[in-house]
């Protein structure tokens, strides 16, 4: 079965520090990976998707930045962290056409 | 542009009572995805249905319904004899073709709160 593996579970950050958030998954090949972020207000907002190693696609201009290093790995990043970038960050796959996406456990950001 | 309404924000009931939430969706699309997701206070999200824009015949599955019209845009989710562990903030969301359901557009939310 397909497992998404994303740490840490909470994070407390100053302003002006980098972030790397780190989405691993398990039991699927050459997935869509996908990072969403839920602000305070409960609505998701997609971030990024990649479609394989290499290719990011950015869905709204931000301070943060995504990479896919490897086929399973997703990696959000952030070189100077603001206080709106606080929020719960969800990792997503989806893992063929047939299939609904599936979500992490998910990081709570705090910036301070 | 595609957009989700989840117009209850709050709902609070008393366990077994039934409890509908309800979904208004806009696109342009003439094929398209929709989806109920439940987030428990852990807060990871946990998928419940998807359903295409060709099939509008309502799903059961167990105590939860589905009732998807075409006609009013609506895709609402219906608990029936609701219990404590149906405590949730229950999305609805929305995806055009291409993407099958990985871009998805989502509501706010609606907090359910069921009370013993």
């Amino acid at each position: 079965s397909q497992t998404i593996h994303q740490w840490p579970a909470t994070l407390v950050q100053p302003v002006g520090s980098p972030l790397s958030l780190e989405c691993t998954v398990e039991g699927t090949s050459n997935p869509n990976l996908y990072w969403y972020r839920q602000a305070a207000g409960r609505g998701l907002q997609l971030l990024f998707y990649s479609v394989g190693i290499g290719q990011i696609s950015s869905e709204v201009p931000q301070n943060l930045s995504a990479s896919r290093p490897q086929d399973r790995q997703f990696i959000l990043s952030s070189k100077k962290l603001l206080l709106s970038d606080s929020g719960f960050y969800l990792c997503a796959l989806k893992g063929g056409s047939n299939s609904p996406l599936h979500f992490g456990n998910g990081t709570r950001l705090t910036v301070t | 542009a595609q957009k989700v309404t989840q117009a209850q924000t709050e709902i609070s009931v008393v366990e077994k009572e039934d409890v509908t939430l309800d979904c208004v969706y806009e696109t342009r699309d003439t094929t398209y995805y929709l989806f109920w997701y439940k987030q428990p206070p852990s807060g990871e999200l946990v998928f419940l249905i998807r359903r295409n824009s060709f099939d509008e015949q309502n799903e059961i599955s167990g105590r939860y319904s589905w009732n998807f019209q075409k006609s009013t845009s609506s895709f609402n989710f219906t608990i029936t004899a609701s219990q404590v562990v149906d405590s949730a903030v229950y999305f609805c969301a929305l995806s055009g073709v291409p993407n099958q359901g990985g871009k998805l557009i989502f509501g706010q939310g609606t907090e359910l709160s069921v009370k013993p």
